[in-house]
């Protein structure tokens, strides 16, 4: 079965650091794009970027662009979102999910979901 | 950046009834778009993709059409399980990033 799963919730104070993470597992993890979505409390589904595990191609949309990290360390199948310094605004729900059939494409399966939750 | 907007935002029905979602891009994207259900607390869940294509597993009262600018995703027969967040996304080339801003099926 092809899965995703996400590190536990955090709760982070404005200005500190932040990496989480997303375990593929059921596939050639090396073979497929992974990207990451945030949905703010309340609101829709905003696509932040995508990477290619294999060579570490990682493309941000222009939203998003210079605000966040995204890696993956192949050889834990594992793919990260990182912050340097969170802002309230970055509290919100962050889910991984794999384009099925190469990038762009359509998102399955998906992660559980991480909640970031940023306050002081 | 290819902008996408659903309709309507909520839309209350009642179990039975025949449900249509509609998406519309601010450009073309042939075919490159997919719908997905979201439930709360729940991450999203894959319905259709390529506009039209069903994904296996998801019941045939869900169905997708349209080319180009505009989409939409039918219930044919509403069921209790089905009261959820719509959301479309596209996936084109041009501009890959953008999801709708959902549609919510309440109860009526």
């Amino acid at each position: 079965e092809v899965q995703l799963v996400q590190s536990g919730a955090e709760v982070k104070k404005p200005g500190e650091s932040l990496k989480i993470s997303c375990k593929g597992s059921g596939y050639s993890f090396t073979n497929f794009w992974i990207g990451w979505v945030r949905q703010m409390p309340g609101k829709g589904l905003e696509l932040m970027g995508v990477i290619y595990p294999g060579d570490s191609d990682t493309i941000y949309s222009p939203s998003f662009q210079g605000q966040v990290t995204i890696s993956a360390d192949k050889s834990i199948s594992t793919a990260y979102l990182q912050w340097n310094r969170l802002k309230p605004s970055d509290t919100a729900m962050y889910y991984c999910a794999r384009p099925r059939s190469g990038w762009p494409g359509w998102f399955d399966p998906w992660g559980q979901g991480t909640l970031v939750t940023v306050s002081s | 950046d290819i902008q996408m907007t659903q309709s309507p935002s909520t839309l209350s029905a009642s179990v039975g009834d025949r449900v249509t979602i509609t998406c519309r891009a601010s450009q073309t994207i042939s075919s490159w778009l997919a719908w997905y259900q979201q439930k709360p607390g729940k991450a999203p869940k894959l319905l259709i993709y390529k506009a039209s294509t069903l994904e296996s597993g998801v019941p045939s009262r869900f169905s997708g059409s349209g080319s180009g600018t505009e989409f939409t995703l039918t219930i044919s027969s509403l069921q209790p399980d089905d009261f959820a967040t719509y959301y479309c996304q596209q996936y084109s080339r041009d501009s890959p990033w953008t999801f709708g801003q959902g549609t919510k099926v309440e109860i009526k």
